[in-house]
């Protein structure tokens, strides 16, 4: 298993500014996503982050809005940008394992646009 | 595309039954199946991981069956406590869709002392 750390647990900001939140593996993992869990629903995936590529965006997320780093294989930030209330969420990260993709969650940000 | 739906949306059970809940998805050709339990305003802590080969999969109080001709899992809870008060979660990994995962909405399971 994975130990998955993110920083930070929980954020208040305005709208129209920009918020990066980390995530951080216990161990090198070549697969990373990002999802989204608005209130009361079910996650969507963001994005497929593998380290030495570009991220792969799902249908109905973009780049400019969600930029997304992957440094090395432990770590990677994703961005909010220009939030609007409608971007209140949880943010999760996840990292899938190469042999049985198994996937392992962070604790989540809880972001809050005001 | 991949649907995943779970049934009942919401359960309320007194402690000491036992349970099933239930997971569909609607492409067969799926990699893998995997059940979390997600608490309020937390992660994902994973369940029982089923591989497309398997069959049932037991953790403990849990079992996890998959029956993938008929787009179909369940996680049979045992002897439920007011711990296991949580909301309960399935995702699919398939073949056909970028490999990635799909969740189902969830099953919030309330378990009464």
């Amino acid at each position: 298993s994975a130990v998955i750390s993110q920083k930070p647990s929980r954020d208040i900001c305005q709208r129209g500014t920009s918020l990066t939140i980390q995530c951080q593996v216990d161990s090198q993992v070549t697969m990373m996503f990002w999802y989204r869990q608005q209130p009361g629903q079910s996650l969507t995936l963001i994005a497929t982050a593998n380290q030495g590529s570009e991220a792969t965006y799902e249908s109905g997320f973009v780049i400019d809005k969600f930029p997304i780093s992957r440094p090395n294989l432990t770590f990677s930030t994703l961005t909010v940008s220009n939030m609007s209330p409608e971007d209140s969420s949880i943010y999760l990260c996840s990292v899938a394992s190469d042999t049985f993709y198994e996937q392992y969650f962070g604790p989540g940000t809880r972001l809050t646009v005001t | 595309k991949q649907e995943v739906t779970q049934i009942p949306a919401a359960l309320s059970v007194p402690e000491g039954e036992n349970l099933v809940l239930n997971c569909s998805f609607t492409d067969s050709a799926i990699y893998n199946l995997q059940w979390f339990r997600q608490d309020p305003g937390k992660g994902l802590t994973s369940l029982l991981l089923i591989q497309s080969s398997q069959r049932e999969q037991t953790s403990g109080r849990l079992n996890a069956s998959l029956d993938k001709s008929s787009g179909r899992s369940t996680l049979y809870i045992a002897a439920s406590q007011p711990g296991d008060s949580a909301t309960y979660l399935c995702a699919v990994r398939t073949h056909n869709y970028g490999q990635n995962f799909v969740f189902g909405p969830g099953t919030r399971l309330s378990v009464l002392p």
